[in-house]
């Protein structure tokens, strides 16, 4: 399985800040996605992340709040703009190494609380 | 709309009894169910479950998929104070990777 790492594991911020996190996988891999997990929630996807070109966001999720970014098979960001405490959550890197459907796996996630 | 069930929402077992976790889908265009635990951050992967009636082992772990009647099962037999975990299902669409998530099981085994 990719051994994948997210920085930073967690941070506390203020209200309309904003945070960039990063996903750094050990091995190329096809497809990157980034997830939320609210508190007592359970995942929801907030885009795929596609190298060379713009992600693909799911519906209720917005370019100009999550921006993302994909230089290459092996790094992704996530930046959580503007943030309000109603964006305290974990987010979590996954990833797929083919586009085969095989198994997906998940960084260790970053907890954010935003005050 | 895609939709994955997870029951129960909780379980309080004790150490050495055997659990069954369920999760039904709707999922447009199936292609695999998977299941993770997670226990701090990160979900942990499980199994993957493609084809119907074959069953996924691994030790005291195994699985198993349904794809007539939409479920699947996940057992857990002599269960350790160190399953205490919540247990996840996704089923996976037909377009691309993504996965839609259930609520999961949160599963605590006492002492």
């Amino acid at each position: 399985s990719a051994v994948i790492s997210q920085k930073p594991s967690r941070d506390i911020c203020q209200r309309g800040t904003s945070l960039t996190i990063q996903c750094q996988v050990d091995s190329q891999v096809t497809m990157m996605f980034w997830y939320r997990q609210q508190p007592g929630q359970s995942l929801t996807l907030i885009a795929t992340a596609n190298q060379g070109s713009e992600a693909t966001y799911e519906s209720g999720f917005v370019i100009d709040k999550f921006p993302i970014s994909r230089p290459n098979l092996t790094f992704s960001t996530l930046t959580v703009s503007n943030m309000s405490p109603e964006d305290s959550s974990i987010y979590l890197c996954s990833v797929a190494p083919s586009d085969q459907y095989n198994e997906q796996f998940f960084g260790p996630g970053t907890r954010l609380t935003v005050l | 709309e895609d939709k994955v069930v997870q029951s129960p929402l909780s379980l309080v077992v004790h150490e050495g009894d055997t659990v069954t976790l369920n999760c039904s889908y709707e999922v447009t265009n199936f292609r695999s169910l998977l299941w993770y635990k997670q226990e701090k951050k990160a979900p942990t992967f499980l199994f993957m479950l493609t084809s119907s009636g074959i069953e996924k082992k691994s030790g005291r772990l195994s699985s198993i998929l349904d794809k007539k009647e939409l479920f699947s099962i996940l057992n857990i037999t002599a269960t350790q104070t160190g399953d205490s975990a919540i247990y996840l299902c996704a089923g996976r669409l037909d377009a691309g990777n993504m996965l839609t998530f259930g609520g999961g099981t949160r599963l605590m085994v006492k002492p």
